[in-house]
């Protein structure tokens, strides 16, 4: 069974510092891979998904992931932060050929001045 | 709405009563989905609906779960003596096709509190 882990329930971070949050998954195909984001009362929002082109994956306001798929990672970045950038961030993987997700336990991210 | 719709956005219940969520998907979205989120857990998956019909009912935790949807639109899901370990947000989703690569838009969610 396909299964993610997220590294991290809560990373706080400076504002202009970078974001990096951290994502493996586990899967014997290969994988969907998505990045989403949940602001406080709000429903989840895609940020990014990778469906097997590019590796590198550029998505909303500034961030990106990188397939690695020798460390079956799956990584988000943003280069600075920004205080509205603070929310929960999830990693999932697909499953089953159509768009059932797995998600990971989510991450609390933190911006402060 | 434009969006995916869930109510009621809150829904307080006594430990042993039924419950019924709606969720009411983008107009013309054939999948939808539901998920539970438990405080500081990740979204497990629930049920998905293709149409109607339910392929996969695969996450739903015991008999007292149950999910329908009408038509290409309205799904319920009812939750029947419910249960303290039954509190978390319910998320529905919505999406215009089955594939992987279809987007998903999730509503806002129920939370359900069992007292």
């Amino acid at each position: 069974a396909q299964s993610v882990t997220q590294l991290g329930s809560h990373v706080s971070v400076s504002e202009g510092a970078l974001v990096l949050l951290r994502c493996n998954y586990s899967s014997s195909v290969p994988p969907y891979l998505f990045w989403y984001v949940q602001y406080p009362n709000q429903g989840l929002q895609l940020l990014l998904k990778y469906t097997s082109a590019a590796t590198l994956v550029k998505g909303i306001n500034g961030f990106e992931a990188e397939f690695k798929k020798s460390e079956t990672s799956f990584h988000l970045t943003k280069p600075s932060a920004h205080m509205s950038d603070a929310a929960e961030y999830f990693c999932a993987v697909s499953e089953g050929g159509y768009n059932k997700l797995i998600f990971g336990a989510g991450t609390r991210l933190a911006v402060h001045p | 709405g434009a969006g995916v719709s869930q109510s009621p956005s809150n829904k307080v219940t006594e430990k042993g009563k039924d419950v019924e969520l709606r969720c009411d998907p983008i107009s013309g979205h054939t999948a939808l989905y539901w998920y539970r989120q438990r405080l500081g857990q990740g979204l497990e998956f629930l049920i998905y609906f293709q149409g109607n019909s339910a392929p996969d009912k695969s996450g739903l935790p015991s008999d007292r779960f149950s999910a329908e949807r009408t038509g290409e639109s309205v799904s319920t899901l009812t939750i029947q003596r419910t249960q303290q370990e039954d509190s978390a947000v319910y998320l529905c989703a919505s999406s215009r096709g089955t594939g992987s690569n279809e987007k998903l838009f999730f509503g806002s969610g129920t939370q359900l509190s069992v007292l």
